[in-house]
């Protein structure tokens, strides 16, 4: 079983509807990511969290919100999806503590919005 | 802020041919810097690190060299199969990398023909 996984893995979308993008992982981290990707954008990050009573904005939060629920559960939400946030979702995790600071992506989230 | 900047592709080559994708960054103190892989369809996962001057970084035939003097993590490999086709991200952790989310580069995607 996949460490970091996402739901969905695709998603169609109209302008103006709520949408929630779900992570989960069981990696035991306590750092939890979301970016998207853009082609010829690289990664973005939107929101990230160090632990379930922290969340930080980042890069590009605008019209985006998080939720942690839990240790292993991190949320993105579209409060009303607009066309321009038609693109890949990440979700990531890294350890507390570890000096490299890797990080573990999930699959991806590929969101159209109309 | 820190930053990463790399080479804009698309790289094409010819397998067995020799491939670098040059890498450069803007930070403060000692950062660590990464390269992370996305294969068609999938998550980014990390390819090689190195967390001070003049560590080498290698893995599946890769290598890269964390040089401060003209702070670069270009990466190269001798001799490249088209299973190395793929997006490749450079990124870097600030130096306080225990409290820093990465920095990626724009990505460059690397297609290798047989």
């Amino acid at each position: 079983d996949a460490d970091v996984t996402q739901t969905p893995r695709n998603r169609i979308t109209k302008t103006g509807k709520r949408i929630m993008l779900e992570c989960s992982q069981t990696k035991g981290h306590d750092r939890m990511y979301w970016y998207r990707q853009d082609p010829g954008l690289g990664l973005r990050l939107i929101y990230y969290s160090f632990d379930v009573k922290d969340i930080n904005k980042g890069e590009i939060s605008d019209g985006y919100s998080v939720s942690r629920q839990a240790q292993a559960k991190f949320s993105l939400s579209l409060e009303s999806a607009i066309p321009n946030q038609t693109a890949l979702y990440f979700c990531a995790t890294s350890d507390y503590g570890r000096a490299l600071a890797e990080q573990f992506f999930g699959p991806g989230t590929r969101l159209t919005v109309l | 802020g820190d930053s990463v900047t790399q080479m804009e592709g698309p790289v094409t080559l010819s397998e067995e041919a020799f491939l670098t994708i040059n890498c450069t960054y803007t930070a403060t103190g000692y950062p660590s810097l990464f390269w992370y892989v996305q294969y068609p369809g999938e998550g980014l996962q990390l390819l090689l690190k190195a967390t001070k001057a003049d560590d080498k970084g290698s893995n599946k035939g890769f290598e890269a060299t964390y040089r401060k003097e003209t702070t670069s993590f270009h990466l190269e490999k001798g001799s490249v199969q088209v299973s190395d086709s793929a997006v490749y991200f450079c990124a870097l952790s600030g130096w306080n990398s225990g409290n820093t989310p990465l920095v990626f580069g724009k990505g460059t995607r690397l297609s290798v023909i047989a």
